[in-house]
């Protein structure tokens, strides 16, 4: 199974500052069929089901805001929110799809310092 | 407007066995593959089965091969996970989602606990 790794665990940010998450994985998730990263990211807020933010690694999902950024490739990825809100906190999620079972990272918490 | 609407939670006792839906609306759902998804209280995400748009292909996570089954019903458009001797580490909140690569729409969860 690919093991999917998240850092930090937690972090609290000023409203306003940069959020960077990142997510590594024990083996490159490139496609050999379409060349593209098989790694996503999730939003979930309390209570909430998880949300689509990026899709093949930096492919934003419809309307999610472009303060949101997905970067990476191989075994190392990135989530940026470049200026956070309010409304950003949340648990966010990489996942991987190059294989099954399909495994998630553990998980991020972002707070507001 | 996609939706996906999950049902058949509930308190079941170890070793019995409970039977989810998944009711699709606003797309195509025989063009799409499905999947389970789950997150124990107070844990992160795990992906549980998913299931090809005509049934022909399923996977599931080792944990649960042998006792869940992933099924669909393309006309009625539903997916249901068929869960079997459960156990209390299967206890959590079951959603289902949209896609294999990425899972573009979630429902809001249905309960399972599994205690005694």
């Amino acid at each position: 199974d690919i093991v999917m790794t998240q850092s930090p665990d937690s972090l609290a940010v000023s409203l306003g500052e940069r959020a960077t998450i990142n997510c590594k994985s024990s083996q490159s998730v490139i496609s050999s069929s379409n060349n593209k990263n098989c790694l996503a990211w999730y939003q979930q807020k309390p209570g909430q089901p998880p949300k689509l933010l990026f899709y093949w690694a930096s492919t934003r999902e419809s309307g999610v805001p472009d303060r949101f950024s997905g970067s990476g490739s191989g075994t190392d990825f990135t989530l940026t929110i470049s200026s956070l809100q309010a409304e950003d906190v949340a648990v966010y999620y990489c996942q991987q799809s190059y294989s099954t079972p399909r495994t998630f990272g553990q998980g991020t918490k972002v707070e507001i310092k | 407007e996609i939706q996906v609407v999950e049902s058949g939670g509930g308190l079941v006792q170890p070793g019995g066995s409970l039977r989810l839906s998944c009711a699709a609306s606003g797309f195509t759902f025989s063009n799409h593959w499905m999947s389970w998804v789950r997150q124990a209280p107070g844990k992160g995400l795990e992906w549980v089965a998913n299931i090809k748009e005509d049934g022909s292909e399923k996977n599931y996570v080792d944990s649960v091969k042998g006792r869940f089954t992933i099924s669909r019903d393309n006309a009625r458009n539903s997916l249901y996970l068929q869960m079997n001797t459960l156990r209390a580490e299967d206890t959590a909140v079951y959603y289902c989602a949209t896609g294999t690569y990425y899972h573009g729409a979630w429902g809001q969860g249905t309960r399972v606990t599994v205690s005694s």
